[in-house]
């Protein structure tokens, strides 16, 4: 019953420095979502996993790369650490419902880049 | 260029009076709509949905109300709990499996405090 997991929950990174953000579902969701929330602008999409084996660039694309590994993981990299990049993450997976997509998202993680 | 909009950033209600969110979208392919809410240090999480062939959904003290000529939406939120204080995302994207469709195209969010 788990859904949607993200790790690491809370992380702070100084400039420069580069982490990756962990996701995994075990929903046999098909498509994956990473999604950026900042105070007035909302959620915005990063990148995106259609299915297994293809990734997608978002509305938000520049500092990151994402790896589908499998079914279940898609994780999100930041190489090279901004402090622009300082962000609530989340991490989300989707299913066909009939006549739309339902989203699952995780908790979040909340990155602090000083 | 903002395809889905809320323009009202904050909204304060008192308890047991009626919430009302707004919601405009500019992009013509899209046909559902969705309503998600998010709690402090939480992922949102789906509220309710209406189709654009509909005008109106409800599920118990939520009711979305679409009007497609003005590509605007609302939700109504009646009576207002203290425990509705939230962040709401107005979302959007096209109908039917496959194509592009499983995207969906969030608006800025709307913080809603009901005051007991």
């Amino acid at each position: 019953n788990a859904g949607v997991t993200q790790t690491p929950k809370f992380q702070v990174l100084k400039t420069g420095q580069s982490m990756t953000l962990q996701c995994a579902q075990d929903m046999n969701h098909n498509s994956m979502y990473w999604y950026r929330q900042d105070p007035g602008m909302g959620l915005r999409l990063i990148y995106y996993s259609a299915s297994e084996g293809t990734t997608d660039k978002g509305e938000v694309p520049n500092g990151y790369n994402v790896s589908r590994l499998n079914k279940r993981e898609f994780s999100l990299r930041l190489e090279s650490a901004a402090p622009s990049q300082t962000s609530v993450y989340f991490c989300a997976s989707s299913e066909w419902t009939g006549p739309y997509y339902g989203y699952t998202f995780g908790s979040g993680t909340r990155l602090t880049v000083v | 260029d903002q395809q889905v909009k809320q323009n009202s950033p904050s909204l304060s209600v008192q308890e047991g009076r009626i919430s009302i969110l707004n919601c405009d979208y500019t992009n013509s392919m899209f046909d559902y709509f969705l309503w998600y809410k998010k709690y402090p240090a939480e992922g949102p999480t789906f509220l309710i949905s209406i189709s654009s062939i509909k005008d109106k959904n409800e599920d118990g003290r939520f009711t979305v109300f679409l009007n497609k000529s003005a590509k605007h939406l609302s939700l109504h939120i009646v009576p207002s709990q203290p425990g509705d204080s939230a962040v709401y995302f107005c979302a959007a994207s096209g109908t039917g499996y496959g194509g592009s469709n499983y995207k969906l195209t969030f608006g800025k969010g709307t913080l809603l405090t009901v005051n007991p």
